[in-house]
């Protein structure tokens, strides 16, 4: 069963403007979320994380929120660019825990 | 340059035909693991080891071995493989510590095709 869930198989943008690519949840007992990039034909690399402590985590065009009572989080790219496109996978792990459960992916595309 | 390296990049086998997907990192990670790739399904953890002779089954192991007898290598094993076993892989190696593993560095991945 599918713990961590990205809805959106895809996602289209204007160059300059927000994209917002949504995860959700469903074992509360997560307090740890991160979110990768992928490019075709390289492995992922990680972009950004939050722990359940905060709310919110910036870094420069990517801003994390998490909403623990609805066990959802979302990244934000503002402004998005066309280098952003790629697929966007979001990931969780209980804190102290010794595995990261995937979601399938968002594959956003950013036109300019 | 820190990385994770993946040997080899694409491989076609048959059907019951033995191979080894290779891994190795430079980062003095304690923490390996192999996940498989699917359309639809997102990233699948297969195996993973948090240290030397230390590993454990992931979320999808049927079909794969793994040893660690090394820090920096992280072999993946299909003893027999199977259609079903066609995907990419990737591996990965990550800092574990109190507070459990941190963010992963991956390879670039193995595209496995079984005829």
């Amino acid at each position: 069963d599918q713990q961590v869930k990205q809805n959106s198989p895809s996602l289209s943008v204007q160059e300059g403007r927000i994209s917002i690519l949504n995860c959700d949840y469903t074992n509360s007992m997560f307090d740890y979320f991160l979110w990768y990039k992928k490019y075709p034909a390289e492995g992922p690399t990680f972009l950004i994380s939050i722990s359940s402590i905060k709310d919110k985590n910036e870094d420069g065009r990517f801003t994390v929120f998490l909403n623990k009572s609805a066990k959802h989080l979302s990244l934000h790219i503002v402004p998005s660019q066309p280098g952003d496109s790629a697929v966007y996978f979001c990931a969780a792990s209980e804190w102290g825990g010794n595995q990261f459960y995937f979601g399938t992916g968002t594959s956003l595309t950013v036109i300019p | 340059e820190a990385q994770v390296t993946q040997n080899p990049r694409y491989l076609i086998t048959v059907t019951g035909k033995k191979l080894t997907v290779t891994c190795s990192q430079n980062m003095n990670h304690e923490y390996m693991s192999w996940y498989r790739q699917d359309p639809g399904l997102g990233l699948r953890q297969i195996y993973y080891s948090m240290n030397v002779e230390v590993t454990d089954k992931g979320d999808v192991p049927e079909g794969y071995k793994v040893s660690r007898k090394e820090k920096r290598n992280f072999p993946l094993i299909l003893e027999s493989p199977s259609p079903n076993q066609t995907s990419l892989y990737f591996c990965a190696s990550s800092f574990f510590h109190g507070q459990g593993v941190t963010e992963a560095f991956f390879g670039q991945g193995t595209r496995l095709t079984v005829v």
